[in-house]
């Protein structure tokens, strides 16, 4: 099975800041890659899949890049409402998530 | 309006099953995959299984034998089954809907999720 982690699991940060999440695979998985937030007691909402591609509706301060096995998430200007945790998700053999990322004040 | 939604929380002993449903509608569901996503408390994301749109399913190998998906074409519902339950696995169980990917006309696999139901929660005790 293919593993993902996410680093840091943690992140303290305010509006404004640039923040970037890491997700390393424990194999190359092309660009077979999501990434998703979750607010507490909501669904998880896709952000960008394929590794950069932007969902329509997502805010373009939102992008993401990589491809083998490392990826990146980048928030250009974070905003009260990007206060969440965030998954990736491989897709590339069966499907996997990594353990999240919760981005907090 | 695209959306899938949920059956109801259930309540369940150790070494029952349950079986929660998810009707879609406003899109063909024979044209996408549906998977099922499980949520323990203050924990991550958990991959279940799926079913594609040809209806062949793919489960994740600790559910292997446990799990089984299923669906309705006429009436566009997914089933979810989960056999021999355990307390630990009280969760929020959620379907979540995937485009295919192809190449060239053949299928390659499922797309990210980007339709998600509301989650259904199973609480699993004596």
């Amino acid at each position: 099975d293919i593993q993902l982690t996410q680093s840091p699991s943690f992140l303290s940060a305010s509006v404004g800041d640039r923040v970037t999440i890491t997700c390393r695979a424990s194999q190359d998985i092309r660009g077979n890659l999501a990434w998703y937030h979750q607010k507490p007691g909501k669904a998880p909402k896709l952000l960008i899949s394929a590794a950069s591609t932007l969902q329509s509706g997502v805010p373009s301060r939102f992008s993401g890049s990589g491809s083998g096995t490392e990826f990146t998430l980048t928030i250009s200007s974070l905003q009260p409402e990007d206060f969440a945790t965030y998954y990736c998700q491989q897709l590339d053999s069966l499907i996997t998530f990594g353990p999240g990322t919760t981005v907090d004040i | 309006q695209v959306q899938v939604v949920q059956s109801g929380a259930e309540v369940k002993k150790p070494g029952a099953s349950v079986k929660v449903s998810c009707k879609a509608s406003g899109y063909s569901s024979t044209s996408f995959y549906m998977h099922w996503v499980r949520q323990a408390p203050g924990q991550g994301l958990e991959w279940m299984g799926n079913i594609s749109p040809d209806g062949s399913t793919n489960y994740a190998q600790k559910f292997q034998g446990r799990l089984t998906v299923t669906r309705d074409t006429s009436t566009g519902t997914f089933y979810m089954e989960l056999r021999s339950l355990r307390s630990e696995e009280t969760a929020i169980y959620y379907c979540a809907r995937s485009a295919m990917i192809t190449l060239g006309g053949v299928l390659v696999g499922p797309d990210a999720f980007d339709i998600w139901g509301q989650g259904t929660l199973v609480s699993v005790s004596s």
